[in-house]
């Protein structure tokens, strides 16, 4: 079955700087990829997300990359502020819609004043 | 209100006991889920019901199952608890199945003494 893995287990960056998170999937089939931000004691928030037919896709700070001949796929934080703060989870589809989608481990990402 | 919620918060029990989470959501959505999320943050999927159909991760043991009166409701029952059980369940759902994002509720804090 599918497989995500998130290559960032902590991240640290000042404000204002940028932050990356990368994950990569085993699925060449799989075309459905959003991202969840979970802050502490609540449950995940969808954050952005990207389909297969588009390799790059913007929402205020948040880009999102698609690289499918990598299968590898990114998360890009601009203009970083403290809330951000916070454990992001990626997770991607497989193409059999028989299956629900799987996430990676998390990136716990620390935005310092 | 349209959101997923989740009762109760939190639930202390002891080995061998029986245990029911409940999860709603009013969103309108046809696709629920069930995640348990272990003390390292890692999600594992456990459940998921789409358009009356049940998807089992394999993975799960059969002491635990899932139950749905209609497609705004899909409960948790743990017949037999055990200490590795110990996590938070969160429960989610989505419109259009699994190529959409997810809504998830709170979570539910299962502690097994």
């Amino acid at each position: 079955g599918e497989k995500v893995e998130q290559h960032e287990s902590t991240l640290s960056v000042r404000e204002g700087d940028s932050a990356v998170i990368n994950c990569t999937y085993t699925d060449t089939a799989s075309s459905y990829f959003p991202w969840y931000k979970q802050e502490a004691g609540k449950g995940l928030h969808f954050v952005i997300d990207i389909r297969s037919n588009v390799d790059r896709k913007q929402s205020q700070r948040l880009i999102v990359l698609l690289d499918k001949k990598a299968k590898r796929f990114s998360l890009h934080i601009t203009a970083t502020q403290p809330e951000d703060s916070a454990i992001y989870f990626c997770a991607a589809s497989p193409s059999n819609n028989n299956n629900a989608p799987r996430f990676g481990a998390g990136t716990k990402l620390t935005v310092k004043p | 209100e349209t959101a997923v919620f989740q009762t109760p918060n939190y639930h202390v029990t002891q080995v061998g006991n029986e245990v029911s989470f409940n999860c709603k959501q009013t969103l309108g959505h046809d696709t629920m889920y069930w995640y348990k999320q272990d003390s390292k943050k890692l999600l594992k999927i456990m459940f998921s019901y789409n358009n009356k159909q049940l998807i089992v991760n394999e993975t799960v043991p059969r002491r635990f199952s899932p139950q749905s009166s209609d497609k705004a409701h899909l409960n948790l029952r743990i017949k037999s608890v055990e200490p590795e059980d110990s996590a938070v369940y969160l429960c989610a759902s989505s419109l259009g199945g699994y190529y959409a994002e997810q809504f998830f509720g709170p979570g539910t804090r299962l502690t097994v003494l």
